[in-house]
């Protein structure tokens, strides 16, 4: 089993949907998440990144952690055309600044 | 910022060839990082560096590969000899140790025949 699973996908929906993508995690050390965002052909970037548990907000992305449930979140408002990409969730425990896991992505599509 | 630099940004060769993938990271970061990426596989850590110090390559899937950081500012990824089964996305990324959060450079997509 790996330790971070994501929803698979994929995700299509229409242009102004809220869009919900989610992980599951396995490791209790893992205290640090990100949510990063990668074009097709590109590199991932970095969307968001929180510590611990509770929401983080920027624009139209919403972060959520759940460390009871082992849970992570990204919510997209007023979703765009531009938001379609692959949205790849990650954690790392806060004794190793180096290594994170990665889920292995879902894809979104948003359709004007 | 230039960001993470990578060379070449797309390779084709055959197999049983060498083939060597360079990284530029950003400055400052003292965190260097090699990923593979495949449609079955997904992302995946190779390896990855601490102050030019190989802290963990349990990711580096046989002997075939290997990666170095002879200073600050520059990473190679070597496989030799190369196999079709290499063919994927190889990422580098970097990172600075206070706050961890990863910068990946475009990648370099290769091919082998």
């Amino acid at each position: 089993q790996k330790e971070v699973e994501q929803d698979p996908g994929p995700l299509s929906v229409p242009e102004g949907a809220i869009v919900s993508l989610n992980c599951t995690y396995s490791n209790s050390a893992f205290q640090y998440f990100m949510w990063y965002r990668q074009y097709s052909r590109k590199g991932p970037e970095l969307l968001m990144y929180t510590y611990s548990s509770g929401n983080k907000e920027d624009g139209r992305f919403t972060a959520q952690v759940d460390k009871s449930s082992k849970y992570i979140s990204l919510f997209i408002r007023d979703s765009q055309p531009s938001d379609s990409a692959t949205y790849l969730c990650a954690a790392r425990r806060g004794t190793n600044a180096g290594k994170s896991t990665f889920g292995d992505g879902t894809t979104l599509t948003v359709k004007p | 910022d230039a960001g993470v630099i990578q060379s070449p940004r797309h390779e084709v060769t055959e197999m049983g060839q060498e083939v060597t993938l360079r990284c530029k990271p950003i400055s400052g970061h003292d965190y260097l990082f090699w990923y593979r990426q495949t449609m079955m596989r997904g992302l995946e850590l190779l390896i990855y560096f601490n102050n030019n110090v190989p802290i963990d390559d349990s990711g580096m899937p046989e002997d075939r590969f290997s990666a170095k950081m002879p200073n600050a500012s520059f990473s190679t990824l070597k496989i030799q000899p190369s196999e079709p089964r290499d063919s994927a996305v190889y990422f580098c990324a970097s990172s600075p140790t206070e706050t961890g959060q990863q910068f990946f450079g475009p990648g370099t997509r290769l091919t082998v025949l």
